[in-house]
This record gives C-alpha cells, structure tokens and sequence, in this order.
C-alpha cells in the first residue's frame, strides 16, 4: 500500500470548513484514497473515499489533485461532534484489500 | 443489523491466562479483519479473512496469538499466553465484497493483562 503523510493535529471553529490534507505522492494508478475516522474510544467509521475525481456525500467532500499525489477532506460546517483522529488511506480496491491505518490527523473542533 | 458485535467490552485477566475475544460480523458480509489499537503504535492490522479463510496475517505479533473463523458469523481472536505488552483495544470490523471499501468496526474489546 501506498503511504500517506498527515499533520498530527489540527484545530478549526465550530461552523466553520474544516480541510484536512493527505500527501499520497506514490500513489499508483488503480489506487483509491479513503477516509475514516475515529470518535474517541469507538472504532473507526467510514467517511469517504474517490479515485480521481471530486467526491461528495452527507458526510464530507473529497477533493483530489489532478496528479493524484494530494487530497483533501472537507467538512462543510464542522460540529463539536466531529472532534476525533481522521485517517487517510490508499489502497487498491481489488479483492479484499486490507485497510492499513497510519497515525491520522486529531482534528479539534472549538467551540 | 446490530452491527459487528464484540465480546466482552472489557475484559481483565492475569499474565500467563488465556484469553479469547469474539466477534460476530454483520450479516452477509464476506471479509473479517482483526485490529489493534495502543497509543504507541495505533492501530494495527493483525489479520485478515475472506469468506473465512485467513488472508493474511503477516500482523499476527507471535504464535501466542490465534485466529479463527469456524463460520461467515462468528471469529476468535485468542492469546495465550496473555502478556502485560498485550494490552490494548482490540477491533473487529467487516465488509462485503461487492462494497469492500466501507468496513464496519465493532466497539471493540479492551483488554487489560496485569
């Protein structure tokens, strides 16, 4: 699986757009980007995820780089509810490919 | 569907105890992947199946840990036997094969070895 870097931590207001960044520079081209995230003391839930072009749902949005080596998660109107460590993962999506979580981004949203 | 189940929530046991968590998967999904969770090395995919046959397991720390899947609903995750460096949160997700990019975690079992 292809690495991913995030910053260890970030802070955004509530009702603000909270953007998270994942650097995925040797992404390969069959690869996908998904996101998850972990609400303190439960698993992990799934956000999002997208292969090269922008994604959106009820939860969040997923912008892409053109060249791939980049995204973005988006959430539009941060809640305090949305406080907890957001990973981002590549992987291929052929078969039952593990998903291999790194260290993520602990995103606090303040009041 | 109630989700992945796991059992017990908590459980507390003595160095050298044999200890065993249980997960059932929701049903009809076709992969089972076990997980654990400790602040130093976050989390960490211990193995993996598919329609019950184990994947991979290249995770598995050392032959004191044990997987099974007997059946699509139900696996084991034994250690034995257990160490204090054991500690740690322990997850059960799953997924299905044809929506294989959403997986669904359990609660998780935290165990604590004294």
């Amino acid at each position: 699986d292809a690495k991913t870097t995030q910053p260890p931590s970030m802070d955004c207001a509530e009702g603000r757009a909270a953007n998270l960044p994942c650097n995925h520079s040797t992404i390969s081209g069959n690869e996908y980007v998904y996101w998850y995230r972990q609400i303190h003391s439960q698993g992990p839930q799934y956000i999002i995820h997208g292969l090269k072009n922008n994604e959106t749902n009820e939860m969040a949005s997923l912008i892409i780089t053109e060249d791939r080596k980049s995204s973005t998660l988006i959430l539009p109107h941060a809640t305090l509810r949305d406080t907890a460590v957001y990973y981002c993962i590549v992987r291929s999506p052929q078969g039952a490919q593990k998903l291999v979580f790194g260290q993520g981004t602990r995103l606090t949203i303040n009041p | 569907d109630a989700g992945v189940i796991q059992s017990p929530r908590h459980e507390v046991t003595e160095m050298g105890q044999e200890v065993t968590l249980r997960c059932k998967p929701i049903s009809g999904h076709n992969s089972l992947f076990w997980y654990r969770q400790t602040m130093m090395r976050g989390l960490e995919l211990l193995i993996y199946f598919n329609n019950n046959v184990p994947i991979d397991d290249s995770g598995m720390p050392e032959d004191r840990f044990s997987a099974k899947m007997p059946n699509a609903s139900f696996s084991t995750l034994k250690i034995q036997p257990s160490e204090p460096r054991d500690s740690a949160v322990y997850f059960c997700a799953s997924s299905s094969l044809n929506r294989d990019y959403e997986a669904f975690f359990g609660q998780g079992t935290r165990l604590t070895v004294v």
